[in-house]
């Protein structure tokens, strides 16, 4: 079963514009993860927030967390048209620790 | 390129045939699991391997699906009397113990069951 859900399920900015992302799950967990998903490539791993964490950045990429409401959110700033994939929320699953539960994802179209 | 590498790329076969699918993980990785992606959906769990040992198995893992990692490196994942719903891409990853729970995905095998 997927614990994420991620909001908007689509999202269409121009280049240049801000893109955020929600991401919200149900269990308790041990970290968050998105992931990037191009047309016709693989999952690539953006970033990972522990849940002792708040905010993290990378690059232009800010994430944060907030356990007690069980959701994250992914900033991408100054977006680019190469930015346009789908975007995915990851939670680890606590009875295992190690396989990941997927959200749906957000497709995110940035045009020039 | 070391990355995750999946093979074949493409699948296309009838309903009813057995296929089976090649994932080599980064090489150090002793982590590996398998994932299937349907169109519009989040990658769902499979199972996941610890060097040999298969650990865990998902329920959507049914008794057509097997997956093998027999000398910790390289895995393979066979679907016998395969139907058309079986159709979704398959996803494979690798991840190092120790490491950050980050997981490096293959570019997935798509399987189509005619």
């Amino acid at each position: 079963s997927q614990q994420g859900e991620e909001d908007p399920q689509a999202l269409s900015i121009q280049e240049g514009e801000n893109a955020t992302m929600n991401c919200s799950y149900k269990t308790s967990i041990n970290n968050l993860q998105w992931y990037r998903q191009n047309s016709g490539r693989g999952l690539v791993h953006l970033i990972l927030i522990r849940s002792n964490e708040r905010e993290k950045h990378s690059g232009r990429l800010r994430v944060t967390l907030d356990t007690s409401k069980k959701s994250s959110s992914l900033l991408i700033t100054a977006s680019r048209a190469a930015d346009t994939a789908s975007y995915f929320c990851a939670t680890d699953r606590s009875n295992s620790g190690y396989a990941l539960n997927f959200g749906k994802g957000t497709s995110l179209l940035v045009t020039p | 390129d070391t990355g995750v590498s999946q093979d074949p790329r493409h699948k296309i076969t009838k309903r009813g045939q057995n296929v089976t699918f090649r994932c080599d993980p980064i090489s150090e990785h002793n982590r590996l699991y398998w994932y299937r992606q349907t169109l519009g959906q989040g990658p769902e769990f499979l199972t996941y391997f610890q060097n040999e040992a298969q650990l865990e198995k998902s329920r959507l893992l049914s008794d057509r699906f097997s997956a093998e990692r027999p000398k910790g490196s390289f895995s393979t994942l066979e679907i016998q009397r395969t139907e058309q719903g079986d159709s979704a891409m398959y996803l494979c990853a690798s991840s190092l113990v120790l490491a950050l729970d980050e997981q490096f995905f293959g570019p997935g095998t798509r399987l189509t069951v005619l």
